[in-house]
């Protein structure tokens, strides 16, 4: 089945600094890659994600960069906010073929953004 | 537009006991999907319901189990349950093929 693997599990920024976080996925047919953040007490939430027809996805200051041909794709958030200090998720997803995303989850990235 | 809603948001039980967790979904989204959250083993898909079927199914025992309602709304049973069963149980839903949308769960603790 599918693995994920992000790094780093932590990562500490200065306030205005940039921050990004790396994930690899093993299964080639995977074809859709969300990120989510995730608060203390909270679910998921969806930031960005991009299809594999794309190499690259901006909203703000958050971007996305997927390279196919080494499977690993990238989540940059420039300006870093103390609001931002939360923790990340990558996902990949296999189509069923009966048109369903099953995800599987890389382990998280724990980000603080230091005043 | 409201989100996904889980019920309830904490629940304690017992070994050996069993537990019923609820979900709706974002009005017009067809697709149901559960996941166990755990500090060890992370975000664990458990599986997926569209249209009252089971389209997708994790690696998980039988005693993990689920269904959906004509209205979309979903629940998931655990039966017999261990103290390995105590996470956070994430519902998301989706309108088929799309991106998922998560609740906030249903914290449970097993004693």
């Amino acid at each position: 089945g599918e693995n994920v693997e992000q790094h780093p599990s932590t990562l500490s920024v200065q306030e205005g600094d940039s921050a990004v976080i790396k994930c690899t996925y093993s299964d080639s047919a995977s074809n859709y890659f969300p990120w989510y953040k995730q608060e203390l007490g909270k679910g998921p939430q969806l930031i960005i994600d991009i299809r594999s027809n794309v190499g690259e996805k901006k909203d703000q200051r958050i971007a996305v960069t997927l390279n196919k041909t080494a499977k690993h794709f990238s989540l940059h958030i420039t300006e870093t906010q103390p609001e931002d200090s939360a923790v990340y998720f990558c996902a990949a997803s296999i189509n069923s073929g009966a048109g369903s995303y099953q995800l599987t989850f890389g382990k998280g990235t724990k980000l603080s953004v230091i005043p | 537009k409201a989100g996904v809603t889980q019920t309830p948001r904490y629940l304690i039980k017992t070994r050996g006991q069993q537990v019923t967790l609820s979900c709706s979904p974002i009005s017009g989204h067809r697709s149901v999907s559960w996941y166990q959250q755990t500090p060890g083993q992370g975000l664990q898909f458990l599986f997926e319901y569209f249209s009252e079927t089971q389209r997708n199914k994790g690696n998980f025992p039988g005693r993990f189990s689920g269904r959906q309602f004509s209205n979309s709304r979903s629940e998931m049973n655990v039966s017999t349950l261990e103290l390995g069963d105590s996470a956070l149980y994430l519902c998301a839903s989706s309108l088929g093929t799309g991106p998922q949308h998560f609740g906030d769960g249903t914290r449970l603790s097993i004693l």
